[in-house]
């Protein structure tokens, strides 16, 4: 059963426009959030995170928004560049033990920014 | 970039053949992780550590093996490779656990 979902493979957003990209997770001790950036045949990059004490956090065009009651989060791009064409993964962490406190991801979202 | 380095970046091995990827690190941090990415899983933690010679399963951890001897180096080994285990494998490193974790470039390891 996955703990963090991703429900949309792939988005496609003209240049210039907004990217929303979701995450849903199920875990209720998930207290820190992620996003990551991948373009192929690299690792995963850090984005942007947000502990589950704020709703909100901004770095340049990237912010990430936390709905806490309803287990969502967010990551928007504005204004989208052809350059943020990659897979986006969505990662948590929690206040369990052991694997639990580790990085949880989900199955990644492919944004084609279009020019 | 963080200074992380796995090796070997690509790896063709035959079932049932033992296989070890490495993941070299120059930042002495202390978490270190081994990751598989397959299509519509994302990444799946396999074995993380915490010090040397401090180890731990993660969630796909059958058939993984993993050692620490030395704070820079993790050691990933597949005691008997299966064509499951055909993934692309990424090591990760990270000051506290649960944080954020800088990856390597990877390995792409296919069993024929």
């Amino acid at each position: 059963d996955q703990q963090v979902k991703q429900n949309s493979p792939s988005l496609s957003v003209q240049e210039g426009r907004i990217s929303i990209l979701n995450c849903d997770y199920t875990n209720s001790m998930f207290d820190y959030f992620l996003w990551y950036k991948k373009y192929p045949a690299e690792g995963p990059t850090f984005l942007i995170s947000i502990s589950s004490i704020k709703d909100k956090n901004e770095d340049g065009r990237f912010t990430v928004f936390l709905n806490k009651s309803a287990k969502h989060l967010s990551l928007h791009i504005v204004p989208s560049q052809p350059g943020d064409s990659a897979v986006y993964f969505c990662a948590a962490s929690g206040t369990g033990t052991g694997s639990a406190r580790q990085l949880t991801f989900g199955s990644g979202t492919q944004l084609t920014v279009l020019p | 970039d963080a200074g992380i380095t796995q090796s070997p970046r690509h790896k063709v091995t035959e079932t049932g053949t033992p296989v070890t990827l490495r993941c070299h690190q120059t930042e002495n941090h202390r978490y270190m992780y081994w990751y598989r990415q397959d299509p519509g899983h994302g990444l799946r933690l396999i074995h993380y550590s915490y010090g040397v010679k401090d180890t731990d399963k993660g969630e796909v951890s059958d058939g993984y093996s993993v050692s620490r001897s030395k704070t820079e180096d993790f050691l990933l080994t597949l005691e008997s490779a299966t064509s499951s285990q055909t993934s692309v494998y990424f090591c990760a490193i990270s000051l506290k656990g649960g944080t954020e974790a800088f990856f390597g470039q990877g390995t792409r390891l296919t069993v024929v």
